[in-house]
C-alpha cells in the first residue's frame, strides 16, 4: 500500500510569491494534517481537515489555507511568502479524526523563500 | 502555552547499550501522548500512542511508559543498534485536533 505522498519534494520561491503544497493520503484515511517543521523545532501544527471540512487551525496567519478535495487528498496554499516561511512542510493522514490514532506521515516538502 | 520538553537535546550511546530519554507534558486535560521516530531523509515513523496513566508499550528493543498524573512519559531502547540512530519525537494531545511537538532528543548511536 502506498504510504502518505507529498509533492512537489523541494521548491525554490521568491518572497511575496505564493506556492501550493499537495498531499495524497493513505487510501482510506479521511483525516488529512498539515504541519511546518522549522530547523531545531517540532513540528508546528498548521491545519486538520476530515470529511473535506476544516476541523482545526493553529497559529499561523491568513495568509496560509487549505482544502480538502471529495477523494480526501489535500492542498496548501501560502500566500505573500516570507522568508521566515521556510521550512518543511509535512502532510499526515489518519484513520480518525481523533488523536488516539497515529498519524502516517509524508516525506513532506522543503520550502526555501529567498 | 501548552509547552512539551524533551531531555536530552542530544545523546550519544555505544552500540549495544540501553539508553532512555524523557517526555514532559502539562498534567491537565491530557488526551494521548504519542512517540514518533524520525530517521534522516525519511519520514516520521508512529511508535506508540498511549492514554491511560501506567501505561506501557514495547515494540521489539523499545518500550515506553506514562505517568499523567506527573506529566511524562520515558522513551526506553534496549541494546542499541546503528538502526536506532534518528531523533525521537513525542507529542501531546489534550483532546482538541492538535498534536503538541516537543523539539525531539537526536540519538547517535556509535559502532
Amino acid at each position: 500500500d502506498a504510504g502518505v505522498t507529498q509533492s512537489p519534494t523541494h521548491l525554490i520561491k521568491t518572497r511575496g510569491q505564493q506556492v501550493t503544497l499537495r498531499c495524497s493520503p493513505i487510501s482510506g484515511h479521511k483525516s488529512v494534517s498539515w504541519y511546518q517543521q522549522v530547523l531545531g523545532q517540532g513540528p508546528q501544527f498548521i491545519f486538520q481537515y476530515y470529511e473535506k471540512e476544516e476541523r482545526g487551525r493553529g497559529n499561523f496567519p491568513d495568509r496560509f489555507s487549505a482544502r480538502q478535495f471529495p477523494n480526501y487528498s489535500s492542498e496548501l496554499n501560502v500566500n505573500a511568502l516570507l522568508l521566515g516561511d521556510s521550512a518543511l512542510y509535512l502532510c499526515a493522514s489518519s484513520l480518525y479524526r481523533n488523536y488516539n490514532s497515529p498519524l502516517h506521515f509524508g516525506n513532506g516538502t522543503r520550502l526555501t523563500v529567498t | 502555552i501548552l509547552n512539551v520538553e524533551q531531555s536530552p537535546q542530544s545523546l550519544h550511546v555505544q552500540e549495544g547499550d540501553s539508553t532512555n530519554f524523557t517526555c514532559s507534558f502539562p498534567s491537565s486535560n491530557f488526551y494521548a501522548l504519542h512517540w514518533y521516530r524520525w530517521e534522516t531523509a525519511k519520514s516520521p515513523e508512529a511508535l506508540f500512542v498511549m492514554t491511560l496513566n501506567g501505561d506501557e508499550k514495547k515494540k521489539g528493543r523499545i518500550s515506553a511508559t506514562l505517568n499523567t498524573k506527573e506529566g511524562y512519559s520515558y522513551l526506553y531502547i534496549k541494546g542499541s543498534q546503528p538502526e536506532d540512530s534518528a531523533t525521537y519525537l513525542c507529542a501531546f494531545n489534550f483532546g482538541n485536533e492538535k498534536l503538541t511537538f516537543g523539539t525531539g532528543t537526536r540519538l547517535t548511536i556509535i559502532p
